[in-house]
C-alpha cells in the first residue's frame, strides 16, 4: 500500500496569512493527488485533484502542487472560513490512501 | 442537483449487523460507481473499496474483507454497505462517495453526509 506521510498534523495562523501543508507519497504517484476540505460534522469537499487542478467553485486562494512523491497545498490570504481539517489522497494505486489530515485554525 | 443521501444514525452492539443506504439523484446511478469511506471518531478518512453499479461486482480493501458486503438496489440508485458481527472499532462514520462526474478517477467530488454507527454493549 502507498503510505501518505501529512504534515504538520495542525497549523495556527493568521488571517490575511499564507499556509503550506505537505504530503509525502511512499512512492511515485504521478501526480495523482487530491487534496479535501472537511469542515466539523460534514463530508469531505474536493479542491484540488491531479496535484494541481482546482475544482470547480473553489476560491483560488487554494493552490496545489508537487510532482512525483513530494505535494503541496497552499492557502493565500487565510480567511476564518478556511478553518478545517485538510486530507490529501493518492488515487494512483488501490487502496487509494489519505493522510492523516492537518488541523488549520485561527491564531 | 447531485445529491447522495444516506440513512440516519445507528446505535448497535458487538456481534449485531448494520446495513446502511446511500441514495443518488441527479445523475444515471448506473454510469458512475460508488465508493464507501469510513472516518473513526476524531480520525483520518479510510477507502473501504467501491462497487460497480452496472455489473454489480464490488472490490474491498484489505482491511475490510470478510464481515462487509456492498450491495445495490439499482432501480432505486440506492448503494449500500452491510457490517455483520460487529465489533467496537467499527464504530465510525461511514461516507458513500460517487465518482461523477469524472469516472474512473478514485477521487471524489461527490459525497453523502454520513451515517455515525456507533457499537456499544
Amino acid at each position: 500500500d502507498i503510505q501518505m506521510t501529512q504534515s504538520p498534523a495542525s497549523l495556527s495562523a493568521s488571517l490575511g496569512e499564507t499556509v503550506t501543508i505537505e504530503c509525502l507519497a511512499s512512492e511515485d504517484i504521478y501526480s495523482n493527488l487530491a487534496w479535501y476540505q472537511q469542515k466539523p460534522g460534514k463530508s469531505p469537499q474536493l479542491l484540488i485533484y491531479y496535484a494541481n487542478s482546482l475544482n470547480d467553485g473553489v476560491p483560488s486562494r487554494f493552490s496545489g502542487s508537487g510532482s512525483g512523491t513530494q505535494y503541496s497545498l497552499k492557502i493565500n490570504s487565510l480567511q476564518s472560513e478556511d478553518v478545517s481539517i485538510y486530507f490529501c489522497q493518492q488515487n494512483y494505486d488501490s487502496p487509494f490512501t489519505f493522510g492523516s489530515g492537518t488541523k488549520l485554525e485561527i491564531k | 442537483q447531485i445529491q447522495l443521501v444516506q440513512s440516519g444514525p445507528e446505535l448497535k452492539k458487538p456481534g449485531e449487523s448494520v446495513k446502511i443506504s446511500c441514495k443518488a439523484s441527479g445523475y444515471t446511478f448506473t454510469d458512475y460507481a460508488m465508493h464507501w469511506v469510513k472516518q473513526a471518531p476524531g480520525k483520518g478518512l479510510k477507502w473501504m473499496g467501491w462497487i460497480n453499479t452496472y455489473t454489480g461486482k464490488p472490490t474491498y480493501a484489505d482491511d475490510f474483507k470478510g464481515r462487509f458486503v456492498f450491495s445495490l438496489e439499482a432501480s432505486a440508485s440506492t448503494a449500500n454497505l452491510q457490517i455483520s458481527n460487529l465489533k467496537n472499532e467499527d464504530t465510525a462514520t461511514y461516507f458513500c462517495a460517487s465518482d461523477y462526474p469524472r469516472g474512473r478517477v478514485y477521487y471524489f467530488d461527490y459525497w453523502g453526509q454520513g451515517v455515525m454507527v456507533t457499537v456499544s454493549s
